[in-house]
């Protein structure tokens, strides 16, 4: 089953405006990443971020990190055409959960040039 | 380009049919899974090995069987599928089980 709910499940959006996309999971975790999926092709690695840290960037993305609210969220800066794709987080829990990938619904960003 | 290659892209098959989907990475990672991804869902992980150890979702039916011929190669053999097996199925690849994975492009699976 799958622990990790994202909201919203569609977001549409005009090129140049930012993104939000939000993620709550319900056990401890080891860490969360996110990743994206362009139509008809596999995920692609997008960032992780680890248990004890609150915020990470890459380039135009931003990810926050709260354990006590167990929730994450994906911010895209100035978004382009590009960006349409399905993004899904994905938490990896503690020694007892075999270290495996538990993702969320997705969310799916499309984007308007 | 993706680093984990699956072949075959697309696969029609019958139900009494028996196929193989194969994963193969390069990148010395020693951890490999297999998803089942249906449309506008997130994958569901069926299998891993890693460190030589195969770990089974108990929920995949007998009808998908892995095997592991080497670290760098895992199949999924498929016998007498149903059409609810039509799906995208999706190999990945991870240096250790809490690293980002990378994933291929899969297979389209389509169960007549």
């Amino acid at each position: 089953s799958q622990q990790g709910e994202e909201d919203p499940q569609a977001l549409s959006i005009q090129e140049g405006e930012n993104a939000t996309m939000n993620c709550s999971y319900k056990t401890s975790i080891n860490n969360l990443q996110w990743y994206r999926q362009n139509s008809g092709r596999g995920l692609v690695h997008l960032i992780l971020i680890r248990s004890n840290e609150r915020e990470k960037h890459s380039g135009r993305l931003r990810v926050t990190l709260d354990t006590s609210k167990k929730s994450s969220s994906l911010l895209i800066t100035a978004s382009r055409a590009a960006d349409t794709a399905s993004y899904f987080c994905a938490t990896v829990g503690g020694e007892t959960s075999g270290s495996r990938l538990t993702f969320g619904e997705g969310t799916q960003l499309t984007v308007n040039p | 380009d993706t680093e984990v290659t699956q072949t075959p892209k697309h696969l029609v098959m019958g139900m009494t049919n028996k196929k193989s989907l194969k994963c193969e990475q390069h990148m010395g990672h020693r951890a490999m899974y297999w998803y089942k991804q249906k449309a506008k869902k997130p994958p569901e992980l069926m299998f891993v090995y890693s460190y030589e150890k195969l770990s089974i979702n108990e929920s995949v039916p007998s009808r998908f069987s892995p095997e592991c011929p080497n670290s760098s190669l895992l199949n999924l053999h498929l016998h007498a599928l149903q059409p609810e097996d039509s799906a995208l199925y999706l190999c990945a690849s991870s240096q250790q089980g809490n690293q980002p994975q990378h994933f291929g492009d899969g297979t389209r699976l389509s169960i007549l």
